[in-house]
């Protein structure tokens, strides 16, 4: 079955760059997301690829695909302590099929 | 606003009580979503509704059912709650007609059995 991994934890300074790590299995994605929790809530919608692409930016974000690999990043610009949370990558097929999440990987900015 | 809500936030009950979480939806959306979050942060699938009437099982497996009678609302009910059960419950949707699956989450349910 489809599989997705995230390493566990990232630690930044403020103002730095953050680069989150994403693997996955299934060749036959056609959407790739990000999502991001804040501590005690429901995950947030951050940005989403489509799979012929290989790169999309949303203001301080930046989404890398290498669908040859399997493999997608996220990329935050100038890391603020409010981006502080966890986040998970996502993969589906499209279609009304679900979402196959990653396991999570939490972030923290220090000053 | 469109917006999707889960009652309660938070709830602490004894072994053996019946509990229903709920969750509302007024987006119009005809799927919906029930995962289950454990302490190592990992989401498992439980539950996920087409629609008014469709329920299906997800990759975990979990003694709690749910209900799909109206479009804008998803219950999950456990029947007698163990000290197991106590998780983070969390609620979604998404629009079955776009072609991909953008999820709108729920705020959760923290749920401790005691």
């Amino acid at each position: 079955g489809e599989d997705v991994e995230q390493s566990l934890f990232l630690s930044v300074r403020e103002g730095d760059s953050s680069v989150i790590n994403c693997t996955y299995t299934d060749s036959s994605s056609t959407y790739l997301y990000w999502y991001k929790q804040e501590p005690g809530a429901g995950l947030q919608l951050l940005t989403y690829i489509f799979s012929n692409m290989d790169m999309k930016q949303d203001q301080r974000l930046t989404v890398l695909l290498n669908k040859k690999d399997k493999h997608l990043s996220l990329r935050i610009a100038d890391t603020q302590t409010g981006d502080s949370a966890i986040y998970f990558c996502a993969e589906s097929t499209g279609g009304g099929n679900k979402l196959t999440f990653g396991t999570g990987t939490q972030l923290k900015v220090e000053l | 606003e469109a917006d999707i809500y889960q009652t309660p936030r938070y709830l602490v009950i004894g072994t053996g009580k019946k509990i229903t979480l709920e969750c509302s939806q007024t987006m119009g959306h005809d799927k919906m979503y029930w995962y289950q979050q454990d302490p190592g942060m990992e989401l498992h699938l439980i539950h996920y509704s087409y629609g008014v009437n469709s329920t299906e099982k997800g990759d975990l497996s979990s003694e709690s059912t749910v209900s799909r009678i109206r479009t804008e609302h998803f219950p999950l009910t456990l029947e007698s709650a163990r000290p197991s059960h106590t998780s983070q419950y969390l609620c979604a949707s998404s629009d079955l007609t776009a072609d991909n699956e953008k999820l709108f989450f729920g705020s959760g349910t923290q749920l401790s059995v005691l």
